[in-house]
């Protein structure tokens, strides 16, 4: 199994400014997803963070707005750029587990922009 | 990656078994099925996962008919902490890799004293 810290767990941030949220496993992993699930709604994945390559982003995710830093196979970065309030929502960092199919998943972080 | 549709909410009361139905119509054959649980400000938490026929582990059961375009989870004798939603997902993240995961609406479960 692998344990994922995220962090921070929550932040309010004014609108036009950006956040990075860091996202910390205990084990060597291959890939790691970054997903946003808004109030009430299912999870969204966002990108694919693979190490020592560009981020792979789903349709509607760009990189201008969520770029993301792989610097090695236990750590990631989300940053969400000129935020606004429609950018309120939970974000989830995951993970998998080659040869069992299971993923893990952080905590989330709480965002909410005013 | 195939389409999953499954009930958007079912109630159910405390001891009872409930059994929650996924539509995968257009599984392909090196895909597994997965079922996650989710509650409130929590990630998702990995169930159980299944080719085909019957799984079985301390959690629940996961039923798959031969055709495999459907897939039944099954939570025996539910208590209040079932309370979650639960997500089926359809793709080749089983035992010979592990892909991303493309979630759908899933089914919000409430279990009542």
């Amino acid at each position: 199994s692998a344990v994922i810290s995220q962090k921070p767990s929550r932040d309010i941030c004014q609108r036009g400014t950006s956040l990075t949220i860091q996202c910390q496993v205990d084990s060597q992993v291959t890939m790691m997803f970054w997903y946003r699930q808004q109030p009430g709604q299912s999870l969204t994945l966002i990108a694919t963070a693979n190490q020592g390559s560009e981020a792979t982003y789903e349709s509607g995710f760009v990189i201008d707005k969520f770029p993301i830093s792989r610097p090695n196979l236990t750590f990631s970065t989300l940053t969400v750029s000129n935020m606004s309030p429609e950018d309120s929502s939970i974000y989830l960092c995951s993970v998998g587990e080659t040869g069992s199919g299971e993923a893990f998943f952080g905590q989330g972080t709480r965002l909410t922009v005013v | 990656l195939a389409k999953t549709t499954q009930p958007i909410s079912m109630d159910s009361y405390e001891g009872q078994e409930v059994n929650i139905t996924c539509s995968h119509n257009n599984i392909a054959t090196n895909d597994y099925i997965t079922w996650y649980q989710q509650f409130p400000s929590q990630g998702p938490r990995f169930i159980i996962q299944g080719y085909k026929t019957k799984v079985t582990n301390e959690v629940a059961s996961l039923f798959i008919p031969a055709d495999r375009k459907s897939s039944t989870l099954s939570l025996p004798r539910v208590s209040l902490s079932d309370t979650a939603v639960y997500y089926c997902l359809v793709g080749d993240g089983g035992w010979g890799g592990y892909n991303k995961l493309i979630f759908g609406a899933g089914t919000r479960l409430a279990v009542h004293p």
